[in-house]
């Protein structure tokens, strides 16, 4: 039978056009988060991070939103690209494990043209 | 900088062999920390250390060890493989400073078979 996580959420937008990806995250006492970028092959890439003292952070073509109340990021990218094309991941430093990061389990990125 | 690397890039193991993958960066970073990552799924944390000497376990240690003796090499060791840790493994390296604002830079990651 299939097995839970081998079908990644999966979100198609026309080049142009501008993301939203959602991610809910699990610890209320995490402080810090990463959104990371994965393309196929290689290893994750950091896009842009926000401490749990800010609900806005932007960067060039990304914003980040967080909402604490209900444990809540989402990433937005703007006038989305062929390159864009990635498998996006947010990730929490809850302190549970040092400087360490839980990772959520993902959300595929598909650019059309 | 060649920031981190990490060999092999692809491994083949039949059950109850062991191997270590090598893990080395060159930015003078005291955090170091091995995930997995299964198809389809985020990362999974299985060992850190915070400096030379000092190790800790992650979310899924079981059946790994590490080492830490130098600051730049961190190497995983898989003391009897199994087809459970089949997987794709990345080396992480940060400064480790408190209170957050810490990226993390992986590495390209070892392809690990188990047959």
């Amino acid at each position: 039978g299939e097995s839970v996580g081998l079908h990644l959420p999966t979100l198609s937008v026309q080049e142009g056009d501008n993301s939203i990806i959602n991610c809910a995250y699990s610890n209320s006492a995490s402080d810090y988060f990463i959104w990371y970028k994965q393309e196929s092959g290689k290893g994750p890439q950091f896009i842009i991070d926000i401490r749990s003292n800010m609900d806005k952070r932007q960067g060039q073509r990304v914003t980040v939103l967080l909402n604490k109340t209900v444990k809540h990021l989402s990433l937005q990218i703007a006038a989305t690209q062929p390159g864009d094309s990635a498998v996006y991941f947010c990730a929490e430093n809850s302190g549970n494990y040092g400087q360490n990061f839980v990772f959520g389990p993902g959300t595929r990125l598909s650019v059309l043209p | 900088n060649a920031g981190v690397t990490q060999t092999p890039k692809f491994q083949v193991l039949k059950t109850g062999q062991s191997m270590t993958l090598q893990c080395a960066q060159d930015m003078n970073h005291e955090y170091m920390s091995w995930y997995r990552q299964d198809p389809g799924m985020g990362l999974r944390l299985i060992h850190y250390s915070v400096g030379a000497g000092i190790t800790d376990q992650g979310e899924v240690p079981n059946g790994y060890n590490v080492s830490r003796s130098t600051t730049e090499d961190f190497p995983l060791r898989l003391l009897s493989a199994a087809p459970s840790q089949t997987s794709v493994y990345f080396c992480a390296s940060s400064t480790g400073t408190s209170g957050g604002g810490n990226e993390q830079f992986f590495g390209p990651g070892t392809r690990l078979t188990v047959l």
